[in-house]
């Protein structure tokens, strides 16, 4: 079946504009991950959606970052006033409900360029 | 804190030697460890978890809680195991941390 799908791939901004990065998770996933790779960097958690819910946003960097997830699905990521700090490849995961070690389901990833 | 050190950024073997790719971690529960790899344009993938106490593709990993390391074991390296490997610990059964990864080369 379809994998976690992430768009755009690719995006270049401009210092102090908006982005917004999209996650299609697998079908029946109910638990939704961003996380946040810059380079020479391992993984950052960002954040996790149950549901529509959001319990754990701890990871994310600086008010100008929030997420919202609707219909158990789709999840976007927005960065407002994006700063050249915030150049990374931002990963999308999903799983089954979280608690019993479910595998996470990695996307290909968005790779975000602030000039 | 916790924390997931892999000491090696490159590492380089031949074909069919041993490979060993270290992970050390830091943490005050139980930990629950996990190898990722990505292989060259592909999407980060889970290799294999400690508790399932499995071989994927010839690899091991045994979970040493005295030294806290997780280190990765193949015993006969192929070309196609060439790729960066990323060992993760899950935090509150949700979140992973990861080091910063390892880049096995395997020249032939």
């Amino acid at each position: 079946g379809a994998g976690v799908s992430q768009s755009p791939s690719n995006k270049v901004t401009e210092k102090g504009k908006d982005v917004e990065l999209r996650c299609d998770p697998i079908s029946g996933h109910t638990a939704l991950y961003w996380y946040r790779q810059r380079l020479g960097q391992g993984l950052e958690f960002l954040i996790y959606f149950q549901g529509n819910s959001a319990p754990d946003k701890s990871g994310l960097p600086s008010d100008r970052f929030s997420a919202e997830r609707t219909g158990e699905s789709v999840s976007t990521l927005t960065i407002q006033r994006t700063q050249q700090e915030d150049s990374a490849v931002y990963l999308c995961a999903s799983s089954l409900p979280s608690g019993n070690q479910e595998t996470q389901y990695f996307g290909p990833g968005t790779r975000l360029l602030v000039l | 804190a916790q924390r997931v050190t892999q000491p090696e950024k490159l590492l380089s073997v031949f074909k069919g030697a041993p490979v060993e790719l270290k992970c050390n971690y830091s943490y005050s529960g139980s930990p629950e460890l996990f190898w990722y790899v990505q292989y060259s344009r592909q999407r980060l993938q889970l290799l294999l978890r400690h508790i399932s106490r499995e071989s994927i593709k010839g690899f091991t990993a045994d979970l040493n809680k005295g030294e806290t390391s997780f280190h990765l074991k193949k015993p006969f390296a192929q070309e196609e195991d060439s790729a960066m490997y990323y060992c993760a610990l899950l935090i509150s059964n949700y979140k992973l941390t990861f080091g910063k990864g390892t880049l096995l080369t395997v020249n032939p």
